[in-house]
C-alpha cells in the first residue's frame, strides 16, 4: 500500500487567497484525521470523519476552514481566506476502528503539506 | 484542546547512551502511543499499548503502560544516529469518542557522534 497520500507537499500563498489541501486514506481504512503541526501548539486534531461522515469538528480553529470526504478514497480540507497565522503543516492521518487490540487508533499519517502565508 | 505533558523537551546525548522520556496526564487514558517523526515526514507509530502496566519492545525501544493509567515512558537503548528525531507520545482518554488522540508536545533527541 502506497500509504496517506497528501498533496501539495508545500503550498506558499498571500494573504486572503483560498488553499486546499487533499488526501488519500489507506484504502480499507474508514477513519480519516486532519491534524495541524506548529511550534507553539504541537499536533492539534482539527477534524475526524468515519465512513465519510464528519464526526468531531471542535477543533476547526473558525468558520474560514472546511473540510469534505465526498467517497472514502478523498478528503479536502479547504482555509478560505486564508491568514499568516494558518502557516503551519498539515497533516492527515487514517486508521481502521475494530476493538482496542486489533490496531485501533492507530494512526498512519500522511507526510504532511506545509503551508505557508504571506 | 487538552495537551499531554512530555518531557524532557529536548535532548542530547552522545552516541550508544540510553534514552528515556516520558508523559503524564491529569485523567485517566485508556491507550498510550508512542510515534516518531523525522524531518519533513509525518509520525510514525513505533509502539501501541492498551493495558494498564503492559511492558512492550519493539527492537531497542521499550515502553510501559502506567499503573495509573496516566501515564507513559518510553526508553531507548544503545542509541544510534537514526534515533534522532521528535518522539511523541499519543493517548486517548477514558471514555472518550473512540478514535480521538492527544498528543504530547514532543521530545527532540539530537545525538552526537
Amino acid at each position: 500500500d502506497a500509504g496517506v497520500i497528501q498533496s501539495p507537499r508545500h503550498e506558499v500563498t498571500e494573504m486572503g487567497q483560498e488553499v486546499t489541501l487533499r488526501c488519500k486514506p489507506i484504502s480499507g481504512h474508514d477513519y480519516l484525521f486532519w491534524y495541524r503541526q506548529t511550534m507553539m501548539r504541537g499536533l492539534e486534531l482539527l477534524i475526524y470523519f468515519n465512513n465519510n461522515v464528519p464526526i468531531d469538528d471542535s477543533g476547526m480553529p473558525e468558520d474560514r476552514f472546511s473540510a469534505k470526504m465526498p467517497n472514502a478514497s478523498f478528503s479536502t480540507l479547504k482555509i478560505q481566506p486564508s491568514e499568516p497565522r494558518d502557516s503551519a503543516v498539515y497533516f492527515c492521518a487514517s486508521s481502521f476502528p475494530t476493538g482496542e487490540r486489533s490496531g485501533a487508533n492507530v494512526l498512519t499519517f500522511g507526510a504532511g503539506s506545509r503551508l505557508t502565508v504571506l | 484542546g487538552q495537551q499531554l505533558n512530555q518531557s524532557p523537551q529536548s535532548m542530547f546525548i552522545q552516541e550508544g547512551e540510553d534514552v528515556s522520556m516520558n508523559c503524564t496526564s491529569s485523567s485517566i487514558f485508556n491507550t498510550w502511543l508512542w510515534y516518531k517523526q523525522d524531518p519533513g515526514e509525518g509520525p510514525v507509530l513505533l509502539i501501541a499499548l492498551y493495558k494498564a502496566g503492559e511492558l512492550t519492545s519493539n527492537g531497542r525501544l521499550t515502553a510501559q503502560f502506567g499503573i495509573t493509567r496516566k501515564d507513559s515512558f518510553l526508553n531507548i537503548s544503545a542509541s544510534i544516529p537514526s534515533d534522532v528525531g521528535i518522539y511523541f507520545c499519543a493517548g486517548r482518554e477514558r471514555g472518550q469518542g473512540a478514535q480521538k488522540l492527544v498528543f504530547g508536545q514532543g521530545t527532540r533527541l539530537t545525538i552526537n557522534p
